[in-house]
């Protein structure tokens, strides 16, 4: 069965600071997509990143990273120099679906991320 | 260029009742997926529909149907709603079911109350 962890409910750092948020994920494919989006106070869903099960490069964008490690089934996701608009719940998510027609994707419970000025 | 709209934004519905949600996608998208996010949880799938069919379900009642129409629209409709039932609806749009999703665009979603 596939599954998201997202261990940490809620993290607080004072601006500027770095932060982790983890994401642990099981499957039995071995083809699949990982993705990361973030759901500010409005409520809509941001798509911030997807990663294949074959990529495992990380990556960097601006003040965002990713660290994908398919040997302990982690996805971690790394803020530097945080920034009170970094604020929001963030969720970890699993897609099985990219050797079939159909992809449904599996959801984590969220991190909840405090960013205080 | 307009994303995903969804409709009404809250809605108050008496246990029992039966509701609709309604959903357009972006545009150029053809498919769409229903999410039911429960506060303090990450979404969970509901259903996909691509050319008007149901593709994919999640682990939810036959209360939870849908339809897709010709212009792509969709809407969600709840019977004999359950206090349960009280949460954020989310829409999501995309081109296509091959290959999995190049990061599905939500709507802002429907609060939906059960009293």
């Amino acid at each position: 069965a596939q599954k998201v962890t997202q261990a940490q409910t809620e993290i607080s750092v004072v601006e500027k600071e770095d932060v982790t948020l983890d994401c642990v994920y099981e499957t039995r494919d071995t083809t699949y997509y990982l993705f990361w989006y973030k759901q500010p106070p409005s409520g809509e869903l941001v798509f911030l990143i997807r990663r294949n099960s074959f990529d495992e490069q990380n990556e960097i964008s601006g003040r965002y990273s990713w660290n994908f490690q398919k040997s302990t089934s982690s996805f971690n996701f790394t803020i530097t120099a945080s920034q009170v608009v970094d604020s929001a719940v963030y969720f970890c998510a699993l897609s099985e679906g990219v050797k079939t027609s159909y992809d449904k994707v599996i959801f984590g419970p969220g991190t909840s991320l405090s960013v205080i000025p | 260029d307009a994303g995903v709209t969804q409709s009404p934004t809250h809605l108050i519905k008496t246990r029992g009742q039966q509701v609709t949600l309604r959903c357009s996608p972006k545009s150029g998208h053809d498919t769409v997926s229903w999410y039911q996010q429960a506060l303090g949880q990450g979404p969970q799938f509901i259903f996909q529909y691509y050319e008007e069919e149901e593709r994919q379900r999640g682990n939810f009642p036959d209360r939870f149907s849908g339809h897709q129409f010709p212009n792509y629209s969709s809407e969600l409709n709840v019977n004999a709603l359950l206090l349960g039932d009280s949460a954020l609806y989310l829409c999501a749009s995309s081109l296509g079911v091959f290959g999995g999703p190049a990061g599905y665009t939500f709507g802002s979603g429907t609060r939906l109350t059960v009293v």
